[in-house]
Protein backbone atom coordinates (compact mmCIF):
# COMPACT_ATOMS: atom_id res chain seq x y z
CA UNK A 1 0.00 0.00 0.00
CA UNK A 2 1.23 3.63 -0.91
CA UNK A 3 1.04 6.20 1.81
CA UNK A 4 -0.22 8.36 -0.35
CA UNK A 5 -3.62 8.29 -1.79
CA UNK A 6 -5.23 8.95 -5.04
CA UNK A 7 -9.06 8.94 -5.76
CA UNK A 8 -10.49 7.67 -7.75
CA UNK A 9 -7.79 5.09 -9.57
CA UNK A 10 -9.87 5.50 -12.99
CA UNK A 11 -11.90 8.57 -14.32
CA UNK A 12 -13.79 8.64 -17.50
CA UNK A 13 -15.29 12.30 -18.03
CA UNK A 14 -17.25 14.75 -20.88
CA UNK A 15 -15.29 17.66 -22.02
CA UNK A 16 -18.16 19.60 -20.92
CA UNK A 17 -17.66 17.96 -17.27
CA UNK A 18 -16.39 19.36 -14.41
CA UNK A 19 -14.25 16.73 -11.93
CA UNK A 20 -11.28 16.74 -9.09
CA UNK A 21 -8.77 14.19 -8.01
CA UNK A 22 -8.03 14.13 -4.67
CA UNK A 23 -4.41 13.35 -3.03
CA UNK A 24 -3.72 12.68 0.74
CA UNK A 25 -0.60 12.14 2.31
CA UNK A 26 -0.47 10.80 6.10
CA UNK A 27 3.10 11.24 6.43
CA UNK A 28 4.14 14.75 7.43
CA UNK A 29 5.66 15.76 4.40
CA UNK A 30 5.26 19.63 3.37
CA UNK A 31 5.53 19.46 -0.13
CA UNK A 32 2.70 17.74 -2.19
CA UNK A 33 2.68 17.25 -6.34
CA UNK A 34 0.89 16.94 -9.33
CA UNK A 35 2.79 15.34 -12.26
CA UNK A 36 1.20 14.34 -15.71
CA UNK A 37 2.21 11.32 -17.53
CA UNK A 38 1.64 10.45 -21.04
CA UNK A 39 2.33 6.74 -22.43
CA UNK A 40 5.79 6.08 -22.59
CA UNK A 41 6.94 9.44 -21.74
CA UNK A 42 8.29 10.64 -18.27
CA UNK A 43 6.35 12.34 -15.80
CA UNK A 44 5.56 16.56 -15.94
CA UNK A 45 5.23 18.93 -13.34
CA UNK A 46 1.69 20.81 -13.63
CA UNK A 47 1.85 22.32 -9.60
CA UNK A 48 3.77 22.31 -6.64
CA UNK A 49 2.28 23.51 -2.83
CA UNK A 50 5.17 23.66 -0.68
CA UNK A 51 5.38 25.29 2.72
CA UNK A 52 2.00 26.51 2.20
CA UNK A 53 3.22 28.38 -1.35
CA UNK A 54 1.45 27.58 -4.60
CA UNK A 55 3.87 27.17 -7.91
CA UNK A 56 2.49 26.81 -10.96
CA UNK A 57 4.20 25.23 -14.14
CA UNK A 58 3.12 28.00 -16.51
CA UNK A 59 2.67 25.52 -19.59
CA UNK A 60 -0.16 24.09 -17.91
CA UNK A 61 -3.55 24.95 -19.44
CA UNK A 62 -6.01 26.52 -17.20
CA UNK A 63 -8.53 24.14 -17.22
CA UNK A 64 -6.76 22.62 -14.85
CA UNK A 65 -6.63 24.17 -10.60
CA UNK A 66 -5.06 23.12 -7.76
CA UNK A 67 -6.53 23.22 -4.29
CA UNK A 68 -4.52 22.63 -1.21
CA UNK A 69 -7.15 22.42 1.84
CA UNK A 70 -4.67 21.62 4.52
CA UNK A 71 -1.06 20.45 4.36
CA UNK A 72 -2.18 16.90 3.95
CA UNK A 73 -4.45 17.03 0.87
CA UNK A 74 -3.57 18.30 -2.15
CA UNK A 75 -7.08 18.40 -4.99
CA UNK A 76 -6.89 19.20 -8.78
CA UNK A 77 -9.96 20.31 -10.46
CA UNK A 78 -10.74 19.78 -14.02
CA UNK A 79 -12.99 21.69 -15.72
CA UNK A 80 -13.40 21.85 -19.79
CA UNK A 81 -10.90 19.05 -20.92
CA UNK A 82 -9.65 18.10 -23.84
CA UNK A 83 -8.77 14.39 -25.53
CA UNK A 84 -5.47 15.24 -25.12
CA UNK A 85 -5.60 15.39 -21.32
CA UNK A 86 -5.96 12.14 -21.31
CA UNK A 87 -3.08 10.57 -19.00
CA UNK A 88 -2.26 9.20 -15.81
CA UNK A 89 -2.43 11.98 -13.21
CA UNK A 90 -0.07 11.15 -10.50
CA UNK A 91 0.44 12.54 -7.00
CA UNK A 92 3.50 13.02 -5.44
CA UNK A 93 5.32 14.36 -1.51
CA UNK A 94 8.61 14.69 -0.14
CA UNK A 95 9.24 15.97 3.47
CA UNK A 96 10.41 19.57 1.25
CA UNK A 97 13.83 19.59 2.65
CA UNK A 98 15.40 21.02 -0.27
CA UNK A 99 17.98 19.87 -2.92
CA UNK A 100 20.31 18.68 -0.24
CA UNK A 101 19.21 15.69 0.92
CA UNK A 102 18.43 12.46 -0.92
CA UNK A 103 15.30 12.77 -0.24
CA UNK A 104 13.23 11.52 -3.15
CA UNK A 105 9.18 11.58 -4.15
CA UNK A 106 6.88 9.55 -3.02
CA UNK A 107 4.14 8.53 -5.26
CA UNK A 108 0.45 8.01 -4.88
CA UNK A 109 -1.06 4.91 -7.31
CA UNK A 110 -2.65 7.80 -10.19
CA UNK A 111 -5.59 8.47 -11.35
CA UNK A 112 -6.08 7.05 -15.20
CA UNK A 113 -8.07 9.76 -16.94
CA UNK A 114 -10.09 9.43 -20.10
CA UNK A 115 -11.33 12.17 -21.54
CA UNK A 116 -14.50 11.66 -24.49
CA UNK B 1 20.41 19.27 -24.86
CA UNK B 2 18.00 17.69 -22.76
CA UNK B 3 18.05 18.39 -18.67
CA UNK B 4 18.44 14.54 -18.51
CA UNK B 5 19.22 11.94 -20.58
CA UNK B 6 18.60 8.44 -20.85
CA UNK B 7 19.04 4.90 -23.35
CA UNK B 8 15.61 4.65 -24.00
CA UNK B 9 16.29 1.24 -25.08
CA UNK B 10 14.77 -1.45 -25.18
CA UNK B 11 17.40 -3.00 -22.92
CA UNK B 12 17.61 -6.93 -22.42
CA UNK B 13 19.37 -9.13 -20.92
CA UNK B 14 18.98 -12.38 -19.79
CA UNK B 15 18.17 -14.03 -16.64
CA UNK B 16 21.11 -13.81 -14.16
CA UNK B 17 22.82 -10.79 -15.95
CA UNK B 18 24.19 -7.35 -14.64
CA UNK B 19 22.06 -5.06 -16.49
CA UNK B 20 23.40 -1.71 -16.54
CA UNK B 21 21.25 1.57 -16.90
CA UNK B 22 22.98 4.92 -17.61
CA UNK B 23 21.79 8.49 -17.40
CA UNK B 24 23.23 12.26 -18.14
CA UNK B 25 22.19 15.58 -16.85
CA UNK B 26 22.98 19.53 -17.88
CA UNK B 27 23.07 21.01 -14.27
CA UNK B 28 26.57 21.30 -12.95
CA UNK B 29 25.00 21.93 -9.98
CA UNK B 30 22.57 19.68 -9.57
CA UNK B 31 22.82 17.97 -6.01
CA UNK B 32 20.70 14.65 -5.97
CA UNK B 33 19.89 11.92 -7.88
CA UNK B 34 17.48 9.52 -7.92
CA UNK B 35 16.40 6.03 -9.56
CA UNK B 36 12.86 5.16 -10.19
CA UNK B 37 11.49 1.68 -11.44
CA UNK B 38 7.95 2.02 -13.46
CA UNK B 39 5.93 -1.04 -13.93
CA UNK B 40 3.46 -0.46 -17.18
CA UNK B 41 0.58 0.92 -16.26
CA UNK B 42 1.68 2.11 -12.08
CA UNK B 43 2.99 4.50 -10.87
CA UNK B 44 6.98 5.41 -10.36
CA UNK B 45 8.78 3.66 -7.47
CA UNK B 46 11.93 4.77 -5.72
CA UNK B 47 14.41 2.12 -5.80
CA UNK B 48 17.89 4.08 -5.32
CA UNK B 49 19.15 7.39 -4.32
CA UNK B 50 22.64 9.25 -4.08
CA UNK B 51 24.27 12.15 -3.63
CA UNK B 52 27.59 11.81 -2.97
CA UNK B 53 29.84 10.78 -5.59
CA UNK B 54 30.82 7.31 -6.02
CA UNK B 55 29.17 3.76 -5.27
CA UNK B 56 26.14 3.26 -3.14
CA UNK B 57 24.90 -0.13 -2.95
CA UNK B 58 21.48 -1.56 -1.75
CA UNK B 59 20.77 -5.24 -2.08
CA UNK B 60 20.93 -5.67 -6.22
CA UNK B 61 21.25 -2.29 -7.06
CA UNK B 62 23.96 0.14 -7.08
CA UNK B 63 23.47 3.62 -7.60
CA UNK B 64 27.25 4.76 -9.30
CA UNK B 65 28.07 9.22 -9.25
CA UNK B 66 29.87 11.08 -11.33
CA UNK B 67 29.36 14.74 -10.36
CA UNK B 68 32.48 15.62 -12.67
CA UNK B 69 31.38 13.84 -15.95
CA UNK B 70 27.86 14.33 -14.73
CA UNK B 71 26.74 11.18 -15.34
CA UNK B 72 24.35 8.71 -12.64
CA UNK B 73 24.31 5.01 -13.15
CA UNK B 74 22.09 2.23 -11.80
CA UNK B 75 23.19 -1.87 -12.07
CA UNK B 76 21.00 -4.15 -11.21
CA UNK B 77 22.75 -7.76 -10.49
CA UNK B 78 21.33 -11.13 -10.70
CA UNK B 79 18.65 -9.61 -12.91
CA UNK B 80 15.36 -11.08 -12.90
CA UNK B 81 12.07 -11.11 -15.05
CA UNK B 82 10.18 -8.97 -12.37
CA UNK B 83 12.96 -6.33 -12.86
CA UNK B 84 11.62 -5.85 -16.16
CA UNK B 85 10.36 -1.98 -15.98
CA UNK B 86 11.31 1.51 -17.10
CA UNK B 87 13.17 2.86 -14.77
CA UNK B 88 13.43 6.64 -14.82
CA UNK B 89 16.11 8.70 -13.92
CA UNK B 90 15.54 11.89 -11.74
CA UNK B 91 17.60 15.00 -11.21
CA UNK B 92 17.00 17.40 -8.31
CA UNK B 93 18.71 20.63 -9.13
CA UNK B 94 20.97 22.64 -7.26
CA UNK B 95 19.75 24.99 -3.87
CA UNK B 96 17.85 28.01 -4.64
CA UNK B 97 16.55 26.98 -7.96
CA UNK B 98 13.00 27.00 -7.91
CA UNK B 99 12.79 23.86 -10.06
CA UNK B 100 11.20 20.71 -8.97
CA UNK B 101 12.94 16.47 -9.74
CA UNK B 102 13.22 16.23 -13.09
CA UNK B 103 12.75 12.81 -14.82
CA UNK B 104 14.60 11.90 -18.24
CA UNK B 105 12.84 9.69 -20.45
CA UNK B 106 13.33 6.60 -19.34
CA UNK B 107 14.97 3.31 -19.72
CA UNK B 108 13.02 0.20 -20.46
CA UNK B 109 14.17 -3.18 -19.24
CA UNK B 110 13.11 -6.10 -20.18
CA UNK B 111 14.67 -9.39 -18.64
CA UNK B 112 14.57 -12.64 -20.61
CA UNK B 113 14.04 -15.98 -18.43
Amino acid sequence: DTEVTQTPKHLVMGMTNKKSLKCEQHMGHRAMYWYKQKAKKPPELMFVYSYEKLSINESVPSRFSPECPNSSLLNLHLHALQPEDSALYLCASSQGGGPLTEEGYTFGSGTRLTVV
Amino acid sequence: QKEVEQNSGPLSVPEGAIASLNCTYSDRGSQSFFWYRQYSGKSPELIMSIYSNGDKEDGRFTAQLNKASQYVSLLIRDSQPSDSATYLCAVKPRSGSARQLTFGSGTQLTVLP
